[in-house]
């Protein structure tokens, strides 16, 4: 089956700690999106990149650190410098050509802090 | 003035009516316009798109534009108490990737 997946479903850090989280997708999809939800707001972008190597910053970059070796992989890392992480983390990713505005989501990852 | 903005709610229509969400964008630029659904604790899922004024239907979902009055909304016909959840308006500017969305409007359809 095609789709997007994220790992794990909820994980927890302690302080001073950096954790990384999973993004896989076997969609064959160019483009991928990193979001942060908070309760009652709305997604904002952590992280995006248009092709493998190469990815941009967000509006809410400062704490976060991202790599694209991989065309099916765009893992997240949260470092210690990102003071308020706790919030729901969701993957995206984007067709090529003209669909490429259409976004697909991950199942999401739900971080707590210890 | 955020880029994207809806009321939050709850908007709460019975069974089987037609609910009405709104969303206003701020950038004249914006050129594709997205409804998603997000149920409890779950990721959005794409509804709709539209990039043209008018209204664009599929199924008991239509979504209608007006880029002069820069409003974007969907209608649900006969509205199911499936459909309560969380709906995200999402709004591409021209020429950027990236895709900003609204806090969502959270939809109660009550049996």
């Amino acid at each position: 089956d095609g789709g997007i997946t994220q790992s794990p479903k909820y994980l927890f850090r302690k302080e001073g700690q950096n954790v990384t989280l999973s993004c896989e997708q076997n969609l064959n999809h160019d483009a991928m999106y990193w979001y942060r939800q908070d309760p009652g707001q709305g997604l904002r972008l952590i992280y995006y990149s248009q092709i493998v190597n190469d990815f941009q910053k967000g509006d809410i970059a400062e704490g976060y650190s991202v790599s694209r070796e991989k065309k099916e992989s765009f893992p997240l890392t949260v470092t210690s410098a990102q003071k308020n992480p706790t919030a729901f983390y969701l993957c995206a990713s984007s067709p090529p050509g003209q669909a490429q505005e259409t976004q697909y989501f991950g199942p999401g990852t739900r971080l707590l802090v210890l | 003035q955020k880029e994207v903005e809806q009321n939050s709610g709850p908007l709460s229509v019975p069974e089987g009516a037609i609910a009405s969400l709104n969303c206003t964008y701020s950038d004249r630029g914006s050129q594709s316009f997205f409804w998603y659904r997000q149920y409890s604790g779950k990721s959005p899922e794409l509804i709709m798109s539209i990039y043209s004024n008018g209204d664009k239907e599929d199924g008991r979902f239509t979504a209608q534009l007006n880029k002069a009055s820069q409003y974007v909304s969907l209608l649900i016909r006969d509205s199911q108490p499936s459909d309560s959840a969380t709906y995200l308006c999402a709004v591409r500017i021209g020429g950027y990737q990236k895709v900003t969305f609204g806090t969502g409007t959270k939809l109660q359809v009550i049996p």
